[in-house]
């Protein structure tokens, strides 16, 4: 059965640095997802991603963040300068079906420190 | 998207169904009923949806009232790996967000 894969699994970066994180979508999935989740809280919508643009993004999803699809597989998240409460797990999920329903990865778990 | 209301927790004993109710006063008509859970910190994962009739799959039953304010999400024979957070979701079809409440968490228990 198809998956989302994301990599990788556990990053721990300094506050400041900048991370990319990595997913590689079901191949015949159309639209994209980023959630995150903080330890322990709700799971929360970050962007989503259709017809290589930004179609929705949350309040979270501030000019420190950045998406991207560079080929036709790949769909990343980019954090140009991270702070502490960027620490959560990162959660990549698809799309394809007209019901809308999502297929999610596994996850990233981002450490700031 | 309509707005839903789900208990906080649940237990049931493994090997028994587990009923999980949702609900969703306020959905509107072409508004769906989906489910999806999370084990522990895993990816959540899509479970079941439906419109207004009631629907089965390898993994549960949705039942949908027939005013619509109300479903019922049914594991058949709960499993201890059936532990998980439980999400109700009423949202139209199509590639929106989906938004993800507290949900239910369900405690299997041997």
């Amino acid at each position: 059965e198809p998956e989302v894969t994301q990599t990788p699994s556990h990053q721990v970066t300094q506050m400041g640095q900048e991370v990319i994180l990595r997913c590689v979508p079901i191949s015949n999935h159309l639209y994209f997802y980023w959630y995150r989740q903080i330890l322990g809280q709700k799971v929360e919508f970050l962007v989503s991603f259709y017809n290589n643009e930004i179609s929705e993004k949350s309040e979270i999803f501030d000019d420190q963040f950045s998406v991207e699809r560079p080929d036709g597989s790949n769909f990343t998240l980019k954090i140009r300068s991270t702070k502490l409460e960027d620490s959560a797990m990162y959660f990549c999920a698809g799309s394809g079906g007209a019901f809308g329903e999502l297929f999610f990865g596994e996850g990233s778990r981002l450490t700031v420190l | 998207d309509a707005k839903t209301t789900q208990p906080t927790s649940m237990d049931c004993a493994e090997g028994r169904a587990a009923n999980l109710p949702c609900n969703h006063s306020t959905i509107s008509g072409n508004e769906y009923v989906y489910w999806y859970r999370q084990i522990h910190s895993q990816g959540p994962q899509y479970i079941i949806h439906g419109l207004k009739n009631n629907e089965t799959n390898e993994m549960a039953s949705l039942i949908i009232t027939e005013d619509r304010k109300s479903s019922t999400l049914i594991l058949p024979h709960a499993t201890l790996r059936d532990t998980a957070v439980y999400y109700c979701i009423v949202r139209v079809t199509g590639g929106f967000k989906t938004i993800f409440g507290a949900g239910t968490r369900l405690f299997v228990k041997a």
